[in-house]
């Protein structure tokens, strides 16, 4: 069965340093692969598209990869600040269209 | 523009009982999406509309229905609540053209 995984333990860093987060899958060839940002008590908040046949996508301290091969997405935050601590949804893009969630990756930043 | 708005935020309800959540949205898009959050499960579809008066099953529909009489609007209904059904409840809203989606600030319902 299609399958998406996320570290489900916090990732905690030290502001200024770079946030990586992982996002693996199987059983998927997905056209498409989104970032989400969600804060405690709110909705997901849509951050970036990476498409199969892009490798990097970047948006200002945020950069996204995606390797088919590998069937995973790395998500970065250089320069990460504390304002940067919520959960991250990795979703991907299935044959229907429709959008399939991980299970999130909680990253905390301290200052 | 207020987005994706959701009605209503908490509610508790007892076994058996029904309700009905409203999503609404004013940004003129036609796909509309329910979902589900549960701890560690991540987001799971429930319903989902592609268009007024359309709608089709995700991945978890059963217990669940699901109307949009109009664009706006996309309405989800328990007709016989179970304690199963304690979750957070996001609705969602897309253009035909974008895989970008906007979310509500979701509905904690609890059932006892």
């Amino acid at each position: 069965s299609q399958k998406i995984e996320q570290n489900s333990e916090a990732l905690n860093i030290q502001e200024g340093k770079t946030a990586t987060l992982t996002c693996n899958y199987t059983n998927y060839s997905p056209a498409y692969l989104q970032w989400y940002r969600q804060d405690p008590g709110r909705g997901p908040v849509f951050l970036l598209l990476i498409r199969e046949n892009e490798k990097e996508k970047r948006k200002e301290r945020l950069k996204v990869t995606f390797d088919t091969t590998l069937k995973q997405s790395l998500f970065h935050i250089t320069a990460s600040q504390p304002a940067d601590s919520a959960t991250y949804l990795c979703a991907l893009v299935n044959a229907g269209n429709m959008l399939t969630f991980g299970g999130g990756t909680r990253l905390m930043v301290k200052p | 523009n207020a987005g994706v708005t959701q009605t209503p935020k908490f509610r508790v309800l007892k076994t058996g009982q029904s309700m009905t959540l409203l999503c609404a949205q004013d940004m003129n898009h036609e796909y509309m999406y329910w979902y589900r959050q549960d701890p560690g499960m991540g987001l799971r579809l429930i319903h989902y509309s592609v268009g007024e008066g359309t709608t089709a099953k995700g991945e978890v529909p059963d217990g669940y229905n699901v109307s949009r009489l109009k664009k706006q609007n996309f309405l989800l209904g328990l007709e016989s609540a179970a304690p199963s059904q304690t979750s957070v409840y996001f609705c969602a809203s897309r253009l035909a053209h974008s895989y970008e989606q906007y979310f509500g600030p979701g509905t904690r319902l609890t059932v006892t």
